[in-house]
């Protein structure tokens, strides 16, 4: 079954950039999905960022899109999220998911476990 | 864009009891677009409900969908003690994913 996992600096200074990878084991980033990034600030509710098709087809959140980009490595079968500009808004645990492959169901069915970004100098 | 609003914010009941939660879009929606999740502290979200009533794979059959245009239910037949989690609606429309403020599911 598919697993998903996120990596990257937990630690980011205000105006830089949070950086974050994907890693998919037991699928490939090459198949029929559309992969996301959703965040979640401490004590607060889920806000989706983004998703990427293998193709490098992308679809942003329009209120992050200025600091937002996903990208795709399908040779390493991973997909990485940029948010530039961050702020202490920007802590939150970050998830990588995976759509349902459906073309007309919605959601999303797999999940990595989280990786927490604190924002702060 | 579309808001959606959930109600209640927190609903407080005893195990075995029946629990209803609403989700209501700020515009009519297409029933395939809107999916649940249940999120326990400390863990991702967990897909239950997507299509408005299909219950993802592994989901117990307490757990039912229903509902269309802006108004869509999650109910929960019976509580058992692990049901006692925050929930999330969540619609994909016009190429973005929206999800609801929660409903935190708390034990009375």
């Amino acid at each position: 079954q598919v697993q998903l996992q996120e990596s990257g600096p937990g630690l980011v200074k205000p105006s830089g950039t949070l950086s974050l990878t994907c890693a998919v084991s037991g699928g490939s980033t090459s198949s029929s999905n559309w992969w996301s990034w959703v965040r979640q600030p401490p004590g607060k509710g889920l806000e989706w960022i983004g998703e990427i098709y293998h193709s490098g087809s992308t679809n942003y959140n329009p209120s992050l899109k200025s600091r937002v980009t996903i990208s795709v490595d399908k040779s390493k079968n991973q997909f990485s999220l940029k948010l530039n500009d961050v702020t202490a808004a920007d802590t939150a645990v970050y998830y990588c998911a995976r759509d349902l492959g459906s073309s007309w169901l919605y959601g999303l069915g797999v999940w990595g476990q989280g990786t927490t970004v604190t924002v702060s100098s | 864009e579309i808001v959606l609003t959930q109600s209640p914010g927190t609903l407080s009941l005893s195990p075995g009891e029946r629990a209803t939660l609403s989700c209501r879009a700020s515009q009519g929606v297409t029933s395939s677009y809107l999916a649940w999740y249940q999120q326990k502290p400390g863990q991702a979200p967990r897909l239950l409900i997507y299509g408005a009533s299909y219950r993802a794979t592994g989901i117990p059959d307490r757990f039912s969908g229903s509902g269309s245009g802006t108004d869509f239910t999650l109910t929960i037949s019976r509580l058992e003690p692990e049901d006692f989690a925050v929930y999330y609606c969540q619609l994909y429309g016009s190429s973005l994913y929206t999800f609801g403020q929660g409903t935190k599911l708390e034990i009375k």
